[in-house]
């Protein structure tokens, strides 16, 4: 069965250190679709990142990036430099049959 | 920039009511969905919609939950006899396609039953 473990459930940092996010997903498809998701305190899910199977290559946007391996099954995030809006709940999921499955999610809290 | 909007923000109800959840997905998206999350829990799927029929539920999804697109924009979630453990935020989400692109979510309406 399709499953994605984010192991760590809550992160504190001090503004401006670099803070990774890990996730672990298990699937037996060979062509699947990964997505990172920020949870802001207001509630709602804002979409961060798309990454399909074939494309390993590392992604960056501004302070964020994302480390695809398929090797180990990961699709971790770190966040340069974190800030205080960065403080919110992230999920990682992976995309099955259309659904999303999501990971527990992990708490970020950036603190001043 | 489009985005799925969902009606009511936030619902109060009996246990035992009634309620229907509103969306109105995104207008050139083909796929829909529910998910609920309790609270301080992860997103957990409920059931996808395609083609004006359901083409997976989770078993979650039971005989109290109905969705349906009644006039090609609006996508409903109803819970016909609502219980205590039903409190929770439902999210709608939309997608273009199935798989390869993301699902658009609304900022949910959180259901408070007592």
């Amino acid at each position: 069965a399709q499953k994605v473990t984010q192991a760590q459930t809550e992160i504190s940092v001090v503004e401006k250190e670099d803070v990774t996010l890990d996730c672990v997903y298990e699937t037996r498809d060979t062509t699947y679709y990964l997505f990172w998701y920020k949870q802001p305190p207001s509630g709602e899910l804002v979409f961060l990142i798309r990454r399909n199977s074939f494309d390993e290559q590392n992604e960056i946007s501004g302070r964020y990036s994302w480390n695809f391996q398929k090797s180990t099954s990961s699709f971790n995030f770190t966040i340069t430099a974190s800030q205080v809006v960065d403080s919110a709940v992230y999920f990682c999921a992976l995309s099955e049959w259309g659904k999303l499955i999501f990971g527990q999610g992990t708490e970020l809290s950036v603190k001043p | 920039e489009p985005e799925v909007t969902q009606t009511p923000s936030h619902q109060v109800t009996q246990m035992g009511q009634e309620v229907i959840l509103r969306c109105v997905p995104i207008s050139n998206h083909l796929y829909f969905y529910w998910y609920r999350q309790i609270l301080g829990q992860k997103v957990e799927f409920l059931v996808s919609f395609y083609n004006n029929e359901i083409s997976e539920k989770s078993e979650i999804f039971d005989d109290q939950f109905s969705v349906e697109r009644p006039d090609g924009s609006n996508f409903t979630l109803k819970i016909r006899s609502t219980k205590l453990e039903d409190s929770a935020m439902y999210f709608c989400a939309s997608r273009k396609v199935r798989d390869s692109t993301e699902a658009f979510f609304g900022q949910g309406t959180r259901l408070t039953v007592v």
